[in-house]
């Protein structure tokens, strides 16, 4: 079955300091992974989109790794600030030839960043 | 670029009544279009696929007789929740996905209703 976990379910952390929010898969076959971060009543924003044979991806202050042998991925903030208190969704998207293109949604880590 | 919108962001309705949710895609041709809902503190899911001419796909245990989905064009999918009830009460969520070599759903800022 195809599965995407976060962890952790949630964060607090200081502004400034940095974290890092883990994502397991068992997604197969794999196409793409996806960080998004959605803000409390707002839809989803893309952060990275990494494909199976790239092992990390930069987006500012936010970096995404990936290994596709463990099928695990991570989200880098560096420096935190106040705007980051969000929550962050994995996104993995199966390869197919039928052109669903559906996404396979984690729960989500929710990030708050106190100043 | 890739934008999409959603209207109304808030509605409020009567138990009973029908309630219409727009989604466009502003800048691009959206040959795909995805219709989410999602409770609080909870992740998106997925409630149907809509192809832009064709009847949607509705995923497992979503009544596709009470969430009517209409993709009558390249830019706009409609959902009605027809009959609404206060467990219809949700956060909705549309996202499109373009012509071949957008390999991206762009997703709306999601529209709040609230059922009474």
């Amino acid at each position: 079955k195809n599965q995407v976990e976060q962890s952790p379910q949630s964060l607090i952390i200081l502004e400034g300091k940095n974290c890092t929010l883990q994502c397991n898969y068992t997604v197969s076959p794999f196409s793409n992974l996806r960080w998004y971060k959605q803000d409390t009543g707002r839809g989803p924003v893309s952060l990275t989109i990494m494909t199976f044979s790239e092992n990390t991806k930069s987006n500012g202050r936010y970096t995404a790794t990936l290994d596709a042998d463990t099928k695990q991925s991570s989200l880098h903030i560096t420096a935190s600030q106040l705007s980051d208190s969000a929550s962050y969704i994995c996104v993995a998207e199966p390869s197919t030839t039928s052109g669903t293109y559906k996404y396979i949604f984690g729960t989500g880590t929710r990030l708050k960043v106190l100043a | 670029g890739a934008v999409v919108s959603q209207h109304p962001s808030r509605v409020i309705c009567k138990s009973g009544t029908s309630v219409k949710i727009e989604c466009r895609s502003l800048d691009f041709q959206a040959t795909t279009m995805f219709w989410y809902r999602q409770f609080p503190k909870q992740s998106l899911m997925l409630m149907a696929t809509s192809n832009e001419g064709s009847k949607a796909t509705y995923e497992q245990g979503v009544e596709k007789d009470k969430f009517l989905i209409n993709h009558a064009s390249l830019t706009l999918s409609t959902l009605t929740v027809t009959s609404a009830h206060p467990e219809d009460s949700s956060f909705y969520i549309c996202s499109a996905r373009g012509l071949a070599g957008m390999n991206e759903q762009f997703f709306g800022p999601g529209t709040r209703l609230t059922v009474l």
